[in-house]
């Protein structure tokens, strides 16, 4: 258990309104990432963090923005959610010199 | 990005039957891991593996990175096996963040 938690577990929600999901870790790590999981395509990087209020993009970042001003927390936030942008969302954290990442529960987002 | 196959993408056992679950990459890599999706959708970790063999009980991996493939073998499946084995590799250049394969999926029948 890598001490990572993500808020909430599920959500549906309407097209055109803001969503923000949260990740949550115990042990300061470093680097965060948020992925996302769809049908045939295994996961996909969205946004990491190497930082406090240090993000860069990932290979599907249109749509979403992050943000990072605690270590512990790292928040993905979708302006104005489509209906493209359902999927199940990964949080992860990479640990130790290896950088071998682990990774949260997932929150699996609807939009309508 | 790197490129990262799986085969095969289907794989229906017996239970107490070995296999052999193969991943292709398409650049040197930093990091290679091994992940089981069970069917509630946690990714588990299985295996930290960018070169050289490893061995977890009924599992072990092996990565030869000369040659761009790493294997992971299952022997005496039991159903509790049954999910979706995932390949992931960071690369030499870049953020290190894993790029995925489309995964294997593994189903053991009693």
């Amino acid at each position: 258990d890598a001490g990572i938690t993500q808020s909430p577990r599920h959500k549906v929600t309407e097209t055109g309104t803001p969503v923000t999901l949260r990740c949550h870790q115990t042990e300061n790590h470093r680097y965060m990432y948020w992925y996302r999981q769809d049908p045939g395509h295994g996961l996909r990087l969205i946004h990491y963090s190497y930082g406090v209020k240090d993000t860069d993009k990932g290979e599907v970042s249109d749509g979403y923005s992050v943000s990072r001003s605690k270590t512990e927390d790292f928040l993905l936030t979708l302006e104005s959610a489509t209906s493209s942008q359902t999927s199940v969302y990964f949080c992860a954290i990479s640990v130790g010199a290896t950088y071998e990442q682990y990774f949260g529960p997932g929150t699996r987002l609807t939009v309508t | 990005g790197i490129q990262v196959e799986q085969s095969p993408p289907d794989l229906i056992l017996q239970e107490g039957a070995n296999s052999t679950l193969r991943c292709n990459f398409s650049d040197s890599v930093n990091n290679l891991q091994w992940f089981h999706q069970n069917p509630w959708g946690q990714l588990i970790n299985l295996f930290y593996i960018p070169s050289g063999t490893k061995q977890n009980g009924r599992l072990s991996a092996t990565t030869v990175a000369t040659e761009r493939y790493s294997l992971l073998y299952i022997s005496s499946s039991q159903t509790t096996d049954s999910g979706v084995y995932f390949c992931a590799v960071v690369g030499q250049t870049g953020a290190n963040n894993l790029f995925f394969g489309t995964g294997t999926r593994l189903t053991v029948i009693p």
